[in-house]
């Protein structure tokens, strides 16, 4: 079975711009959750989507949305890129996403915002 | 607010030896736990994961839970080189029909040969 596929794997961007990252969970897979690690925060909780919605949110901005497609398929945009926003971007999919389900992680994609 | 604690190391240990990574949860409401092994540039790969009181073995890996202390471990038996990596703790945040991850910052590994 195919793991998790991230899109694209490194992108370099300029502050103001915006980005979309994609990520295509396990087939069967039907939650994506996506987090923010970088050196000083670890790993962060961004959003989880469930069935097209988003069930769970993270602290986050407004700035980094998501969306999930009928296949399963998530991408999150970042608008308006800040330095601080340079960091490695993974989703991770799971059957359902709830207790009991363990999520798996995509190779990720590295922004750089210069 | 919900946090995992783990301590940032580096932990070392010799070839051979027993590596002992920790980790504490202040939710006492999370009920399920994970370690993930992180190597360097690459993503977090699950090593295991454990919903009950007690040790849970899988291979050269015992995760060992304790609900009262709040308290996360994870044994890693006969260490080898390979395992040199950065664990992360998580614990599930599950409320009602959603959950999500809350990470540690992870104990960096070296194993020396």
């Amino acid at each position: 079975k195919a793991g998790v596929t991230q899109t694209p794997r490194y992108l370099i961007k300029t502050r103001g711009q915006q980005v979309t990252l994609s990520c295509s969970p396990i087939s069967g897979h039907r939650s994506v959750s996506w987090y923010q690690q970088t050196p000083g925060q670890g790993l962060q909780f961004l959003f989880e989507y469930f069935s097209e919605t988003q069930r769970n949110k993270g602290n986050f901005p407004g700035r980094f949305s998501g969306r999930q497609f009928s296949n399963s398929r998530s991408e999150m945009n970042v608008s308006t890129l800040e330095l601080g926003d340079s960091a490695l971007y993974l989703c991770a999919s799971s059957w359902t996403g709830l207790e009991g389900n363990e999520q798996f992680f995509g190779p990720g994609t590295r922004l750089t915002v210069l | 607010q919900k946090e995992v604690e783990q301590n940032s190391g580096p932990l070392s240990v010799p070839e051979g030896a027993i590596a002992s990574l920790n980790c504490t949860y202040s939710d006492r409401g999370s009920q399920s736990f994970f370690w993930y092994r992180q190597y360097s540039g690459k993503s977090p790969e699950l090593i295991m994961f454990i919903y009950s009181n007690g040790d849970k073995e899988d291979g050269r890996f015992t995760a060992q839970l304790n609900k009262a202390s709040q308290y996360v471990s994870l044994l890693i038996r006969d260490s080898q080189p390979s395992d040199s990596a950065t664990y992360l703790c998580a614990a599930l945040n599950y409320g009602g029909s959603q959950g999500n991850l809350i990470f540690g910052k992870g104990t960096k590994l070296s194993v020396k040969p």
